[in-house]
């Protein structure tokens, strides 16, 4: 069954420091999705993407974020200057076209991003 | 403001019987709901959904009751394995290719 695959599983950056989240959705999937959650907390949206624009963000998704589908397969999401308080899970997932038969949201295993 | 909540933040259940996980979400404008399953250290993971045109769906072991009157949505699962053992989220969409707005969670606990 195909899935959703995130890399790394575990990240660990200092303050201030720059992290890219990868993730390689379903193959033929057309909308793509960041969330995240902190632990303990539930999950929350951060981001969507079709047809390689954002077509909404949350106000957690601020400057210092910016997401990117830079070859057709990946989608990644960018950490320009992290703060102790992105330390969290972060999960992408996506959805094939729009007039399936569920909009059910495939998740990802998630990255677990500390930033220390 | 959009919430989607639960009434209960932990559920014990005797292994074999009966589970109901409770959810409240206040947008009326919500089309599809979802509920997830998240096990410890691992993603979000599909159990059910409903439409908003519908009140009841089955799937194997679970079914899902949406209550538009009163905006309530509930999963029960019939004879409960300690496999079962997760926390439950809900979370609801209101336009399509829309983002997801998640409940707190529920965590069930399936004693043997």
């Amino acid at each position: 069954e195909p899935e959703v695959t995130q890399t790394p599983s575990h990240q660990v950056t200092q303050m201030g420091q720059e992290v890219i989240l990868r993730c390689v959705p379903i193959s033929n999937h057309l909308y793509f999705y960041w969330y995240r959650q902190i632990l303990g907390q539930k999950v929350e949206f951060l981001v969507s993407f079709y047809n390689n624009e954002i077509s909404e963000k949350s106000e957690i998704f601020d400057d210092q974020f910016s997401v990117e589908r830079p070859d057709g397969s990946n989608f990644t999401l960018k950490i320009r200057s992290t703060k102790l308080e992105d330390s969290a899970m972060y999960f992408c997932a996506s959805i094939p076209e729009a007039g399936a038969s569920s909009y059910e949201q495939y998740f990802g295993p998630g990255t677990r991003l500390t930033v220390t | 403001g959009e919430s989607v909540g639960l009434h209960l933040p932990t559920l014990s259940v005797q292994e074999g019987d009966n589970s109901i996980i409770n959810c409240a979400y206040s947008n009326s404008a919500s089309d599809y709901f979802i509920w997830y399953k998240q096990e410890s250290g691992k993603g979000p993971q599909f159990i059910i959904d409903i439409r908003s045109n519908m009140d009841k769906r089955q799937g194997q072991r679970v079914t899902v009751l949406l209550n538009k009157t009163v905006k309530h949505l509930s999963l029960q699962i019939a004879a409960t394995q300690p496999g079962d053992s997760a926390v439950y989220f809900c979370a609801e969409r209101h336009n399509q290719g829309g983002k997801l707005i998640f409940g707190q969670g529920t965590e069930l606990s399936v004693k043997p």
